[in-house]
């Protein structure tokens, strides 16, 4: 596909399930990030990898989160053992790396519901 | 570190009335700007960038200016369209290269005919 593809685009966990998200990005990207976007706010930051290396992760709020790249393109985030506060929209970006900030292209994101 | 402050929405417009949405923000060093448009239903959109201080950026009718001297980057459109009805963000990157973007809380625009 042309855009970032995430999957599934709704996931409802009971408390205390594991979930793992997934993040297509777009072909040749370089960049991924991760960014959760709770009801009513902007997205914060989780993650970032540039190919397989998983750069920054300073934005992951516990250690039950955890995401992996490991061939450099396809992107998982998981969540161990969720908690009601980790509901929230999971979004997926891609871009380019160039010497100056380069466009991100989001996906639609996962809504995750911990119920 | 670095914030991105902007108005609290919802905003309510008419058709063709002129928008502004402010955005303010903190950052060491010279960041870059951004805003960003969610559609009903649809993923984040860029809708325009500037790079340095008193850069304009511009599309689809809309527009906004680094000014590095009131540390904003208020978005403005001279005449709104229903179309226009979204989420805006106005979100930055750190001067420096970095591409990790700190977004503010969003404003909605509803656009009445």
């Amino acid at each position: 596909g042309a855009g970032v593809s995430q999957s599934p685009r709704y996931k409802v966990a009971k408390r205390g399930q594991d979930v793992a998200l997934r993040c297509d990005p777009i072909s040749g990207h370089v960049s991924l990030f991760w960014y959760q976007q709770a009801l009513g706010q902007g997205p914060e930051f989780l993650t970032y990898f540039q190919n397989e290396a998983q750069l920054d992760k300073s934005g992951l709020p516990s250690d039950r989160f955890f995401a992996e790249r490991p061939e450099g393109s396809v992107s998982t985030l998981k969540i161990q053992r969720t908690q009601q506060e980790d509901s929230a929209v999971y979004l997926c970006a891609s871009s380019l790396m160039g010497q100056g900030p380069t466009e991100a292209f989001f996906g639609q994101g996962t809504r995750l519901t911990v119920v | 570190g670095n914030s991105v402050t902007q108005m609290e929405g919802p905003v309510t417009l008419s058709e063709e009335a002129f928008l502004t949405i402010n955005c303010t923000y903190t950052a060491t060093g010279y960041p870059s700007l951004f805003w960003y448009v969610q559609y009903p239903g649809e993923g984040l959109q860029l809708l325009l960038k500037a790079t340095k201080a008193d850069d304009k950026g511009s599309n689809k009718g809309f527009e906004a200016t680094y000014r590095k001297e009131t540390t904003s980057f208020h978005l403005e459109k001279g005449s709104v369209q229903v179309s226009d009805s979204a989420v805006y963000f106005c979100a930055l990157t750190p001067g420096g290269g970095g591409n990790k973007l700190t977004f503010g809380t969003g404003t909605q625009l509803k656009v009445e005919l």
